[in-house]
């Protein structure tokens, strides 16, 4: 299995613009994540589904941030507008069991100038 | 106050020497526990579970103490391959992973 798979590995953008992170899980992990990291605050959860649904949203900073999984296989996060504060490592990760067993990607670093 | 604090070090240590980092964790309804390793600009990655009665694994040793809640990380033999950034992760009664902000460790020759 590739693992999951994040696009871009990069990102640098404008304020204002808008920017979507890309998330393809572990086929079969019914779970999946998105995290943030900062220096400031470590890694903070944003939002978690199960089987494509979103259950907790709780850590999402603000409604210019949402998050879609339209299928089992593929995932966004979008940020609309961005703002300097985003700037971050966007991880997302996947588990067949809620808890254990994460397996994360690559991350996103995004930067917003 | 955080869930899970750590250390942030850096433990700078030299091959082969034994080093231990600790983590405190202030819900007491917290269920498991876990160590992750990440290196520099990279995902993290599960190391190992820590049980009460203790479990090792290999040159890696966990322990969890309940009454004081916190968590150890011993690691004996230090290899230059060690190096990295060790985070304290909790699993709350939600069933989330609440991530300390990491120990840094640096093992020189």
């Amino acid at each position: 299995d590739a693992g999951v798979i994040q696009s871009p590995r990069h990102e640098v953008t404008e304020m204002g613009q808008e920017v979507t992170l890309r998330c393809k899980p572990i086929s079969g992990h019914d779970y999946l994540f998105w995290y943030r990291q900062t220096m400031m605050r470590g890694l903070e959860l944003l939002i978690y589904f199960n089987n494509n649904v979103p259950i907790d949203d709780s850590g999402m900073p603000e409604d210019r941030f949402s998050a879609k999984m339209p299928n089992a296989s593929f995932s966004t996060l979008k940020i609309q507008p961005s703002e300097p504060r985003d700037s971050a490592v966007y991880f997302c990760a996947s588990s067949l069991k809620l808890g254990y067993g994460y397996t994360f990607g690559s991350g996103t670093r995004l930067t917003v100038v | 106050r955080k869930e899970v604090e750590q250390d942030p070090g850096p433990f700078n240590v030299p091959e082969g020497a034994t080093v231990a980092f600790n983590c405190t964790y202030s819900n007491s309804a917290s269920q498991s526990f876990f160590w992750y390793r990440q290196d520099c600009r990279k995902e993290p990655k599960l190391l190992m579970s820590v049980y009460s009665s203790g479990n090792e694994d290999g040159r890696f040793t966990a322990q969890l103490n309940r009454a004081s809640q916190y968590i150890s990380l011993l690691i004996r033999d230090s290899k230059l391959s060690d190096s990295a950034t060790y985070l304290c992760v909790s699993l709350d009664s939600s069933y989330k992973l609440i991530f300390g902000s990491g120990t840094r460790l640096l093992v020189r020759p």
